[in-house]
């Protein structure tokens, strides 16, 4: 069974930077999967901020593409999220999820959310 | 850049009754590429049906997608208590990659 767990700091000063992991457990991170960080704010929506494959490919939102890096470590089957100079419109439950391997393109497994409010 | 838009933005609904949820794009869309998803508070969202129509796997038959150009349905033909939630509509397009996300259906027990 795949599962998926975000960490990280639940609060982060506007104009800082903000660092989660996904820890991967049930999946080598190896394979054709890519791994996703998709964002919610409180009430809202479901917003795609990104995604790494295995072998630390990546593709980012253009709308956060300045702001945003992911990095992948299969040594520690976990990969991770930076967004930098960030305000208060980051505030949000952060998700990180698999893409299924597919080329179907939709999401398998999900963490169950962190959220992040930046606030001073 | 390809807009979902989701209607009704809420839907009030009873017991056993029969819902239908739209998602519609901006511009054409691949139905493989459109996936529906099940929300609720607290939880992370919940693979419902990809490719347009496929229910993932442990997804009840009440549960149909359904597309028509670019006009894509969510079917709930008998509504249980456990289905009452927020729905999301996802696509994917490839030039540059790049998901988006409808904004929601509130799927309420009347």
């Amino acid at each position: 069974q795949v599962q998926l767990q975000e960490s990280g700091p639940g609060l982060v000063k506007p104009s800082g930077t903000l660092s989660l992991t996904c820890a991967v457990s049930g999946d080598s991170m190896s394979g054709s999967h890519w791994w996703t960080w998709v964002r919610q704010p409180p009430g809202k929506g479901l917003e795609w901020i990104g995604e790494i494959s295995h072998s630390g490919t990546t593709n980012y939102n253009p709308s956060l593409w300045s702001r945003v890096t992911m990095s992948v470590d299969k040594s520690k089957n976990h990969f991770s999220l930076r967004l930098t100079s960030v305000t208060a419109a980051d505030t949000a439950v952060y998700f990180c999820a698999r893409d299924s391997g597919t080329y179907l393109y939709y999401f398998d497994y999900w963490g169950q959310g962190t959220l992040v409010t930046v606030s001073s | 850049e390809i807009v979902l838009t989701q209607s009704p933005g809420t839907l009030s609904l009873s017991p056993g009754e029969r819902a239908s949820l739209s998602c519609r794009a901006s511009q054409s869309v691949s139905a493989t590429y459109l996936a529906w998803y099940q929300q609720k508070p607290g939880q992370a969202p919940r693979l419902l049906i990809y490719s347009a129509s496929r229910r993932a796997t442990g997804i009840p038959d009440r549960f149909r997608g359904s597309a028509s150009g670019t006009d894509f349905t969510l079917t709930i033909s008998r509504l249980e208590p456990e289905d009452f939630a927020v729905y999301f509509c996802q696509q994917y397009g490839s030039s540059p990659p790049v998901y988006t996300f409808g904004q929601g259906t509130k799927l309420e027990m009347k």
